[in-house]
């Protein structure tokens, strides 16, 4: 079964650089959620978005962006990156109108602000 | 904001032992998800309870839902070495409409073979 797609997997920035990462849902998943996870901590929420519009705000800092396209895939973009920022990023995915539709996760892309 | 508390924090067992995990949360549930992760990897969705008293299993692993004490168990039967990892609790509020989940601290479980 498709399941959802991120990348890069790894990403080495320096401090102050870009970053976006790509994430692209399960097919007929309408809703896409971003995770951070940082070194031996629990995902934390950051934004999500259902059909194409923000749905959820949760710590995503000021200098992060994300959107979600026409075709349903999202992007995550981080400006002004920080040491702070190097952590797991997960993309997960569902069908919001189902109610027994669980997050499906990716699999992350591991960045590292140097 | 809910919080779900994870007890044990971390579990080491000796392959073909039972074992319990427990995810407590501060507030009523109205859904809680169980994920498996493994170091620096992906959620890997486990089940999902959404009724008081539901109860679940997937070939050695068992959930059950107790909305009175706000409390999920996850159990494990007959562990293997493969059972290895973190074990995630999730709960979405239920004022979300989009069932972002809020999760716990998780519990890292190895199992010797």
């Amino acid at each position: 079964a498709a399941g959802v797609i991120q990348s890069p997997r790894h990403l080495i920035k320096e401090k102050r650089e870009t970053a976006t990462l790509k994430c692209y849902p399960i097919p007929r998943h309408d809703t896409v959620y971003w995770y951070q996870q940082g070194p031996g901590q629990d995902p934390q929420f950051l934004i999500s978005f259902y059909e194409k519009m923000q749905s959820d705000k949760g710590s995503i800092p000021d200098r992060f962006s994300a959107q979600q396209f026409s075709d349903y895939h999202s992007e995550l973009n981080m400006s002004s990156l920080e040491l702070g920022d190097s952590a797991l990023y997960f993309c997960a995915s569902s069908r919001q109108r189902a109610r027994n539709s669980p997050l499906h996760f990716g699999n992350g892309t591991r960045l590292t602000v140097t | 904001s809910q919080e779900l508390e994870q007890s044990p924090q971390s579990l080491i067992v000796q392959e073909g032992k039972n074992l319990t995990i427990n995810c407590t949360s501060s507030k009523t549930l109205y859904g809680l998800y169980w994920y498996k992760q493994k170091y620096g990897e992906g959620l890997i969705f486990l089940m999902m309870l959404q009724k008081g008293g539901e109860e679940k299993s997937h070939e050695k692993i068992t959930a059950k839902l107790d909305e009175k004490k706000q409390q999920s168990s996850l159990h494990i039967t007959a562990s293997q070495p493969s059972h290895a990892g973190i074990y995630l609790c999730g709960a979405a509020p239920p004022e979300s409409s989009n069932y972002k989940l809020t999760f716990g601290k998780g519990t890292l479980l190895t199992v010797n073979p």
